[in-house]
């Protein structure tokens, strides 16, 4: 159980292009999802925290106008990348929490999505 | 402030039991956990404390103190497989904010 998706898995685009990534909780339900970075060789960067049907909360730093995120079902979340520059290239992840974060619950990650803007 | 700290990097021999330690200083506190992950892949949840005391699953046990903002896990008969990187996280009152430690190295040799 506890499977999360994304997709695409590793994506290549041209600078200035917007970049779609899909998150999905396959097996329950996701009331919290977190987008993170991750650079070669670096710790996971936390970039938002969103709850299903309410805007996301971004961590410091993180411009959320760049970085478009949606979580419009319980089972989904979308993170887009907006006029992506070669800077943006990273390693993506998400993950989700079925709960509101008491006991056990634990983030489930997603298999990553690899950004390489030319 | 939040502040994590583990050591960078490890190297351990199979068959061995390595303890990679984990201290922390966040503003809040409602669980530690431990992930696992390997070269280009997402991390795995390994185990969770929240009480002090010991935590075993198989050959992974985790230790938290609270008092000391100190954990540790520990990884016995060590497999090639177990190298990776192991994250150390700390989760806050609220419960959505987990705040990442900069992950430990770990190299098993034959």
């Amino acid at each position: 159980g506890a499977v999360v998706s994304q997709h695409p898995s590793r994506v290549i685009c041209k600078s200035g292009t917007s970049v779609k990534i899909e998150c999905r909780s396959l097996d329950f339900q996701a009331t919290t999802m977190f987008w993170y970075r991750q650079f070669p060789k670096q710790s996971l960067m936390l970039m938002a925290t969103s709850n299903e049907g309410s805007k996301a909360t971004y961590e410091q730093g993180v411009e959320k106008d760049k970085f478009l995120i949606n979580h419009a079902s319980l089972t989904l979340s979308t993170l887009t990348v907006t006029s992506a520059h070669p800077e943006d290239s990273s390693f993506y992840i998400c993950s989700a929490m079925e709960g509101m974060g008491s006991g056990t619950d634990t983030q489930y990650f997603g298999p990553g999505t690899r950004l390489t803007v030319l | 402030g939040q502040n994590i700290d583990q050591p960078t990097e490890m190297t351990a021999t199979e068959g061995a039991i390595v303890q990679i330690n984990c201290t922390y200083q966040t503003s809040g506190f409602n669980g530690l956990f431990w992930y696992q992950q390997h070269a280009g892949e997402a991390p795995t949840f390994l185990s969770y404390n929240v009480l002090d005391g010991l935590e075993e699953k198989g050959r992974f046990s985790s230790f938290l103190s609270r008092s000391k903002g100190y954990s540790y896990l520990l990884l016995k008969e060590l497999q090639m497989k177990d190298s990776a990187s192991y994250l150390c996280a700390v989760r806050d009152n609220y419960g959505q904010n987990f705040v990442f430690g900069p992950g430990t190295r770990l190299s098993v040799l034959p």
